[in-house]
């Protein structure tokens, strides 16, 4: 079965400072790995994916995340934050090929970005 | 605009009383799923569909019905509400050999 791991529930941090959100991933086939942002009170907006290819992905709002098959994480990064991004970031994988296209979702990881 | 569309946004229901959540999108995507949204469970499938007519249970179906009737519809039905349904639920579609997939902007529903 597969699983996301966001061990981090919440992450505060400084304006135009750097952050990492971790996500770690266990399945036994191939993955599609994706971050999602939600904003309060918002839905769910697709921060950046990895289908295939180079392993760092540049995703909107100056996000970047690199896939690391050995580590099976999926690390999101930004080097510099604003107060606009403050809300919460889940991380999420999909069976490659699989039959569904169920999504299985971390717990999610609240960024608090602080004056 | 391509877009998912959840009605309503917020409801608030007695234990027992009959509601739908609706569902529609206008990008003509075969696959459609719901979803729970808890503190600290971050989402959960509940059902799915792969297109007309074909639904299937995700992993935390019980209390729910779906229905797939036409394709850019995919209802949400509890028969009758209990407060663990209390929750925030999200809609999604994306085509079947698409990976990414689009979400509604959530239905918050309080069951007291």
């Amino acid at each position: 079965a597969q699983s996301v791991t966001q061990l981090d529930s919440q992450v505060p941090v400084f304006e135009e400072a750097p952050v990492e959100l971790r996500c770690n991933y266990s399945s036994s086939v191939s993955v599609y790995l994706f971050w999602y942002v939600q904003y309060p009170n918002q839905g769910l907006q697709l921060l950046l994916k990895y289908l295939s290819g180079s392993t760092l992905v540049k995703g909107i709002n100056g996000f970047e995340a690199e896939f690391n098959k050995s580590q099976t994480s999926f690390h999101l990064r930004k080097p510099s934050v604003h107060i606009s991004d403050t809300a919460e970031y889940f991380c999420a994988v999909r069976n490659y090929g699989g039959a569904t296209n169920k999504l299985i979702f971390g717990t999610g990881t609240l960024l608090a970005v602080q004056p | 605009e391509a877009q998912v569309t959840q009605n309503p946004r917020y409801l608030i229901t007695v234990t027992g009383k009959k509601l739908t959540v609706t569902c529609s999108q206008n990008m003509n995507h075969e696959y459609m799923s719901w979803y729970r949204q808890d503190p600290g469970l971050g989402l959960r499938q509940i059902y799915y569909s792969m297109n007309v007519e074909v639904t299937d249970k995700g992993d935390v179906p019980e209390g729910y019905k779906v229905s797939r009737k036409e394709k850019r519809n995919f209802p949400l039905i509890l028969e009758s509400p209990s407060p663990n349904q209390t929750s925030l639920y999200f809609c999604a579609s994306s085509t079947r050999a698409q990976e990414t997939q689009y979400f509604g902007p959530g239905t918050r529903l309080l069951v007291l």
